[in-house]
């Protein structure tokens, strides 16, 4: 069974940095592409960043690009986000999501993990 | 970006009705596109894949259509258990972006 648990996720100034961790199970994680997709509270969806299998490949949404970094490590079975210079609009529900197959474009999101809250506050 | 319109924003329908919700791409997408069921307090769940393929274990009373700049969700006999968001999603182009989403609720 497909498991995605993110962690890491919690109150933080703005300004400041925060890295989001998402371990996974049940298939062979250096097989498939990887994402972040984050939920503001009562909004919609928003795809933040996505990471092939290999890390070769990595596209960011213009709204984070400069300030998040996706990263993965194979051995580790793990994905991450690194946050910085956050804002109050950064606050949400962080989801990581693995693609349907290998191939990191016109693939969607087959599995979901059940999130992470980042809440950027004084 | 390709901008994702889905309409419509909200939806009430009766147990047994069926119920069609429309994505509409501001460019051509083929049928790169997805639709996505969330629950209160769950996160999204795939239902539909290249804009008409039926995810596993998702029941057959969805089902996608469209392709092109047009896609629509048709969900045939309502259950109580469908009651939810959903999302359309396009991923023809980085960044994939999605709809706003239509809440769907019982009469």
């Amino acid at each position: 069974e497909v498991q995605l648990v993110e962690s890491g996720g919690g109150l933080v100034q703005p300004g400041r940095s925060l890295k989001l961790s998402c371990l996974a199970s049940g298939f062979t994680f250096s097989n498939y592409g990887m994402n972040w997709i984050r939920q503001a509270p009562g909004k919609g969806l928003e795809w933040i960043a996505s990471i092939n299998n290999n890390s070769s490949f990595i596209y960011y949404a213009d709204t984070v690009k400069g300030r998040f970094t996706i990263s993965r490590d194979n051995a580790k079975n793990t994905l991450y986000l690194q946050m910085t210079s956050l804002r109050s609009e950064d606050t949400a529900l962080y989801y990581c999501a693995r693609h349907f197959r290998m191939a990191i474009t016109h693939n969607w999101f087959a599995y979901w993990g059940q999130g992470t809250l980042v809440t950027v506050s004084s | 970006d390709i901008q994702m319109t889905q309409s419509p924003a909200s939806l009430s329908a009766s147990l047994g009705e069926t119920v069609t919700i429309e994505c509409r791409a501001s460019e051509d997408i083929y049928s790169n596109l997805a639709w996505y069921q969330q629950k209160p307090g769950n996160s999204p769940q795939l239902l539909i894949y290249d804009a008409n393929n039926l995810a596993d274990g998702v029941p057959s009373r969805f089902s996608g259509s469209g392709s092109g700049t047009q896609c629509s969700l048709k969900i045939n006999s309502l259950q109580s258990e469908d009651v939810a968001n959903y999302f359309c999603q396009q991923y023809n182009n980085y960044p994939n972006t999605f709809g706003a989403g239509t809440k769907l609720e019982l009469k």
